[in-house]
């Protein structure tokens, strides 16, 4: 059974471009946050999906924005790259009927040149 | 989400138990208890939440007092891959801000032979 799986896991961008991130999931997870990590800091929450709806949202600008599929996967787009936005992006996935545990993918590093 | 408050660093020696408090002292009677750990450049690992009673599994076991004030993390024969940042986070699960986890600066566990 595959965890929550992520690509890519490094790339580079340059300032001014967009760059969209994909996350899978675990199997039988219907719910899907995305987080920022600055390095040497916490996580940061920037959205979550269910249902393919943006259900809640953090303290992040309108260049990052989402989708989530009928099959739960989803995607975090970012528009006008900053050189700020180079960070370590992950996707959490969760599920009510999983005991409220929360797991995370390994994460796509992202660098903004 | 209620605040959590952690010490920045804590040692250990291999082989003994590794003992992480953390103080959450304005958590409300639905919040719930999670401990992650990361490992340089990796996703944040779940390790093990609770809502009152003690929990174990195969990794750890967590203790929450009576009062649910505070808690502390226990790995019981630590090696030198425990060495991580450990994050205590209280987290509404189930409720409006099911998912979403706020993570502070967490505890840098070092492990040394």
């Amino acid at each position: 059974d595959a965890g929550v799986t992520q690509s890519p896991t490094h790339l580079i961008k340059t300032r001014g471009q967009q760059v969209t991130l994909r996350c899978s999931p675990k199997s039988g997870h219907d719910t899907v946050s995305w987080y920022q990590q600055a390095l040497g800091q916490g996580p940061q929450f920037i959205f979550q999906y269910y249902e393919e709806e943006e259900r809640q949202r953090g303290n992040f600008p309108d260049r990052f924005s989402g989708h989530q599929f009928p099959n739960y996967s989803s995607e975090l787009n970012v528009n006008a790259l900053l050189l700020g936005d180079s960070a370590l992006y992950l996707c959490a996935s969760s599920s009510l009927t999983d005991g409220n545990t929360i797991y995370f993918g390994e994460g796509s590093w992202l660098t903004v040149v | 989400d209620a605040k959590t408050t952690q010490p920045t660093s804590m040692d250990c020696a291999e082989g003994r138990a590794a003992n992480l408090p953390c103080n959450h002292s304005t958590i409300s009677g639905n919040e719930y208890v999670y401990w992650y750990r990361q490992i340089h450049s990796q996703g944040p690992q779940y390790i093990i939440h609770g809502l009152k009673n003690n929990e174990t599994n195969e990794m750890a076991s967590l203790i929450i007092t009576e009062d649910r004030k505070s808690s502390t993390l226990i790995l019981p024969h630590a090696t030198l891959r425990d060495t991580a940042v450990y994050y205590c986070i209280v987290s509404n699960a189930g409720g409006t801000s099911y998912g979403k986890l706020t993570f502070g600066q967490g505890t840098i566990l070092t492990v040394h032979p």
